[in-house]
């Protein structure tokens, strides 16, 4: 889930379940979503993304839920791997001609071998 | 392809000094944001342009300015820099054609200490 003050959720698994990472957006007018990962000491790196005529993606071991009427996005990770470890954002995109991505505060998702 | 690129990877200055940092892309895109992230706070917005010659302001424009005078590069300028100012800094890149939506792509960071 999203943050409260400077401390960030934090989802610990063990290696080969599934994990599910949640957030919570603010712009009902929001029409893209993407979810991003970040390594330690790296920048954000794309997983997978959705736009709002969709409430389900699938990638590869990953998984978008998107559920408008209650503002939620969920990333669900199969056979979570310790290479997975690494903070999660959401961000969405407003409507039309805005570019411009509102980030979450992030998720640690650490890894248990 | 090399992506979004940045420089310098760290840097420390004294409170008033100014710099640069710099960010380019090899992608062709026309739209590129400047971040800074801080503990707790994701990821905001400083300042953010649509094309060469066109920018505008963020969430947290205060401090520092850009410019956009080619395609391929976006500087970030922090005039008089101040202990606020401590962040990594990461700029990214996106095509803005409006029959696509595309993912940002983000460089590797500029991490400053200002003392």
């Amino acid at each position: 889930g999203e943050s409260v003050g400077l401390h960030l959720p934090t989802l610990s698994v063990q290696e080969g379940d599934n994990s599910i990472i949640n957030c919570a957006y603010s712009n009902s007018a929001s029409d893209y979503f993407i979810w991003y990962k970040q390594e330690s000491g790296k920048g954000p790196q794309f997983i997978i993304d959705i736009r709002s005529n969709m409430d389900k993606r699938q990638g590869q071991r990953v998984t978008v839920l998107l559920n408008k009427t209650v503002k939620h996005l969920s990333l669900q990770i199969a056979a979570t791997q310790p290479g997975d470890s690494a903070v999660y954002f959401c961000a969405e995109k407003g409507g039309g001609s805005n570019y411009k991505l509102t980030f979450g505060k992030g998720t640690l998702l650490t890894v248990n071998p | 392809n090399a992506g979004v690129t940045q420089t310098p990877k760290f840097q420390v200055l004294k409170t008033g000094q100014s710099m640069t940092l710099q960010c380019a892309q090899d992608m062709n895109h026309e739209y590129m944001s400047w971040y800074r992230q801080d503990p707790g706070m994701g990821l905001r917005l400083i300042h953010y342009s649509v094309g060469a010659g066109i920018t505008d302001q963020g969430e947290v424009p205060n401090g520092y300015n850009v410019s956009r005078s080619t395609t391929e590069d976006f500087p970030l300028r922090l005039l008089s820099a101040a202990p606020s100012q401590t962040s990594v800094y990461f700029c990214a890149s996106s095509s803005a054609r409006a029959d696509r939506t595309d993912t940002q792509y983000f460089g590797p960071g500029t991490r400053l200490t200002v003392l």
